[in-house]
């Protein structure tokens, strides 16, 4: 089973609302990321959790905090988005760590609209 | 600087119509290539991992090769239900898990 699971599947929110995605993998999986991806665009790396560890935070400004409860599940936390912040948020998932592969299982995203 | 792009940004093909996808790329030191496929509105489906040169892979109607400087998806009697955006994708050495993505190609397959 190679399935990442995303909640919710679309959100709209205005730009004083607090929300939240949530991402969830069974796999067994250590590595877990956050995309961003724009209409036409390939994805844009936000966030890499390996071990629930932050360990890439890709410039992101700080309206977006990601956590990481435990293995199986990340979260993002929005707050005073812009409009230009909407788009398909796209969570991911590696084995990372010795003898894993590299490959990147991806969720079906949430598609966020910032009004 | 590292760059990967994809050839042709978009092709249209008739059903049966055999074709190949482009992937170039220069980067200092490739640990894989991932071939993604990505419907609209929905996140990519990953398809391939090539990892050194000289490397097939092939699922159903694609085929997917590695040279030192470039990969090619090959479709061969492409479906309608083939249509989609082809996204490929490196793993750099010493760069960790950060995924340099190609443009995608977009492809449509006409019945």
């Amino acid at each position: 089973d190679t399935e990442v699971t995303q909640t919710p599947k679309h959100l709209v929110m205005g730009m004083t609302n607090k929300k939240s995605l949530k991402c969830e993998q069974h796999m067994g999986h250590r590595a877990m990321y956050w995309y961003k991806q724009k209409a036409k665009k390939p994805p844009e790396l936000m966030f890499v959790y390996s071990y629930e560890k932050l360990s890439i935070n890709e410039s992101v400004p700080s309206r977006f905090s990601p956590e990481c409860p435990n293995s199986s599940l990340l979260n993002l936390h929005l707050h005073a988005l812009q409009p230009e912040d909407s788009a398909l948020y796209l969570c991911a998932s590696s084995q990372d760590g010795p003898g894993g592969t590299d490959t990147q299982y991806f969720g079906p995203g949430t598609r966020l609209t910032v009004l | 600087e590292d760059q990967v792009t994809q050839s042709p940004e978009a092709l249209r093909l008739q059903e049966g119509e055999s074709s190949s996808l482009n992937c170039s790329y220069t980067v200092s030191g490739l640990r894989g290539l991932f071939w993604y496929r990505q419907d609209p509105g929905k996140g990519p489906e990953f398809l391939f991992t090539l990892y050194s040169a000289g490397e097939e892979k092939e699922k159903e109607r694609l085929k997917a090769t590695l040279t030192k400087k470039e990969s090619f998806l090959h479709i061969t009697a492409p479906k309608p239900e083939d249509s989609a955006t082809y996204l490929c994708a490196v793993l750099r050495d010493n760069y960790g898990q950060n995924f340099v993505f190609g443009p995608g190609t977009r492809l449509s397959v006409l019945p």
